[in-house]
C-alpha cells in the first residue's frame, strides 16, 4: 500500500544552522505531497504541500520540491530559529480502497537550540 | 471560540476504568476523525464520521467506542484498555469526509496514559 518514510530523527540544530528532513514516498501515481508541524501542546498544523511533480511549496521560510524521479519530498529551511522546534510529518493523499486519506509518515522531532 | 477543542488534554487511567475523550469542532464542518498517535510510528487513522454517521473503522478493537451525536460534537469511549494504548489521540475535522491534506483541521490532543 502507499506509504511515507521520514528520517529518524530526532534531530538537534543551533539557531540559523540549514536544515534537511528527507522524505520519500511509495504510491501508485503521483499523489498530493504535505508536509505538517506539531509544536509543542498542540495539534497538526499544515505547513507546505505541493500538488504535482516539479511543484515547490513553500512557507514561513520552509521549503520542499516534488521530485517524481526520486518520489522524495524533502523539507529544507535555510536558517532554523528556536520557534522552529517541533515534530514535522510528512503526508500523502493516498485513494486506496476508493477513498482519500492521508497517509503519514512517523514524524521527525526538531530542537533548535539557542 | 474557534477551530478543534480536545478534552481533556492529558488523562491518566487504570486498565479497568472507563472514560470518555470529548472532540468539538467550531468550523461548520460535517466530517469528523480519531487518530492515534503513538511515539516512533505513522499517524494511525482510527474512525471517521460524516454527518454523524461511521463510514470508516480500521480495525480498531472494540475497547474503543466512537460516538457522534452531531456533526459537531465526537467522542470516544474507552474501557479495559492496555498499557499499548497509551499515546496522543488527535481529533480533526474537515467540510466533506476524505480529509485530504490541507482540508484537515486537528485538535491538540488528549494525551492518554494507561497504567
Amino acid at each position: 500500500g502507499d506509504s511515507v518514510t521520514q528520517m529518524e530523527g530526532p534531530v538537534t540544530l543551533s539557531e540559523e544552522a540549514f536544515l534537511t528532513i528527507n522524505c520519500t514516498y511509495t504510491a501508485t501515481g503521483y499523489p498530493s505531497l504535505f508536509w505538517y508541524v506539531q509544536y509543542p501542546g498542540e495539534g497538526l498544523q499544515l505547513l507546505l504541500k505541493a500538488t504535482k511533480a516539479d511543484d515547490k511549496g513553500s512557507n514561513k521560510g520552509f521549503e520542499a520540491t516534488y521530485r517524481k524521479e526520486t518520489t522524495s519530498f524533502h523539507l529544507e529551511k535555510g536558517s532554523v530559529q528556536v520557534s522552529d522546534s517541533a515534530v514535522y510529518f510528512c503526508a500523502l493523499v493516498s485513494t486506496q480502497g476508493g477513498s482519500e486519506k492521508l497517509v503519514f509518515g512517523k514524524g521527525t522531532k526538531l530542537t533548535v537550540n539557542p | 471560540e474557534t477551530g478543534v477543542t480536545q478534552t481533556p488534554r492529558h488523562l491518566v487511567m487504570g486498565m479497568t476504568n472507563k472514560k470518555s475523550l470529548k472532540c468539538e469542532q467550531h468550523l461548520g464542518h460535517n466530517a469528523m476523525y480519531w487518530y492515534k498517535q503513538s511515539a516512533k510510528k505513522p499517524l494511525e487513522l482510527m474512525f471517521v464520521y460524516s454527518l454523524e454517521e461511521r463510514v470508516e473503522n480500521n480495525s480498531v478493537p472494540s475497547r474503543f467506542s466512537p460516538e457522534c451525536p452531531n456533526s459537531s460534537h465526537l467522542f470516544l469511549h474507552l474501557h479495559t484498555l492496555q498499557p499499548e494504548d497509551s499515546a496522543l489521540y488527535l481529533c480533526a475535522s474537515s467540510q466533506e469526509p476524505g480529509g485530504s491534506g490541507e482540508k484537515l483541521f486537528f485538535g491538540s490532543g488528549t494525551q492518554l496514559s494507561v497504567l
